[in-house]
């Protein structure tokens, strides 16, 4: 089957720290992969995407490589700022079928300045 | 332009009543899914409908829950005889087609149900 786990939170971090939320997947076939961000009192926003092995995705800072051979999607930023203060969601999808996407169960980031 | 839009943003209901959720998907897509996010559960897949064709129910966790969708565009969420179980926020999402490569899904604000 198809599932998504992510690093357990809560995370606390100071302004200017390095960021890893971990996350791993197990999926038939060839997923898309994908970082949302729930940032406080808003909606689920996609954050980046890759969709084949090696690729690399990235915006506002963050990157995640799509590791086939460790089956994993980590995110990483370099210095991270107050206002990247969100839970992060890891997710996949199959892209046959019904497409939905799969979770992990969130880890929520809070930078302290 | 205009994203998803839900409603209502909370409801508020007793054990045993029937519930109704909204979702305007943003124009042009034919994909609409409904998750549900509570807590220990993380973010559930519900239903998905793609066009005119027969939603994918695989997800409904209980056959109190249904879903239609109008003219391939609103759809609303029915949950019959609620549960203190039910409760959670329940997310919309909508995409230009399902079966493509790329298919980044843009999520609405969600409905906050809670079962007394």
């Amino acid at each position: 089957g198809n599932s998504v786990t992510q690093m357990e939170g809560p995370v606390t971090l100071s302004e200017e720290a390095f960021l890893t939320i971990n996350c791993t997947y197990t999926a038939t076939g060839y997923p898309s992969l994908f970082w949302y961000v729930q940032y406080p009192g808003e909606g689920l926003q996609l954050l980046l995407k890759a969709t084949k092995a090696d690729d690399k995705g990235s915006n506002k800072g963050f990157e995640a490589t799509y590791r086939k051979e460790t089956t994993s999607f980590h995110l990483e930023k370099g210095s991270v700022q107050v206002s990247d203060s969100a839970v992060y969601f890891c997710a996949l999808n199959q892209r046959t079928g019904a497409n939905n996407l799969f979770f992990g169960t969130g880890t929520r980031l809070t930078v302290i300045p | 332009g205009a994203g998803v839009s839900q409603s209502p943003s909370n409801k508020v209901t007793e054990k045993g009543k029937d519930v109704e959720l909204r979702c305007d998907p943003i124009s042009g897509h034919t994909a609409l899914y409904w998750y549900r996010q509570s807590l220990g559960q993380g973010l559930e897949f519900l239903i998905y409908f793609q066009g005119n064709s027969a939603p994918d129910k695989s997800g409904l966790p209980s056959d109190r829950f249904s879903a239609e969708r109008t003219g391939g565009s609103v759809s609303t969420l029915t949950i019959q005889r609620t549960q203190q179980e039910d409760s959670a926020v329940y997310l919309c999402a909508s995409s230009l087609e399902a079966g493509v490569a790329i298919n980044e899904q843009f999520f609405g604000p969600g409905t906050r149900l809670t079962v007394l």
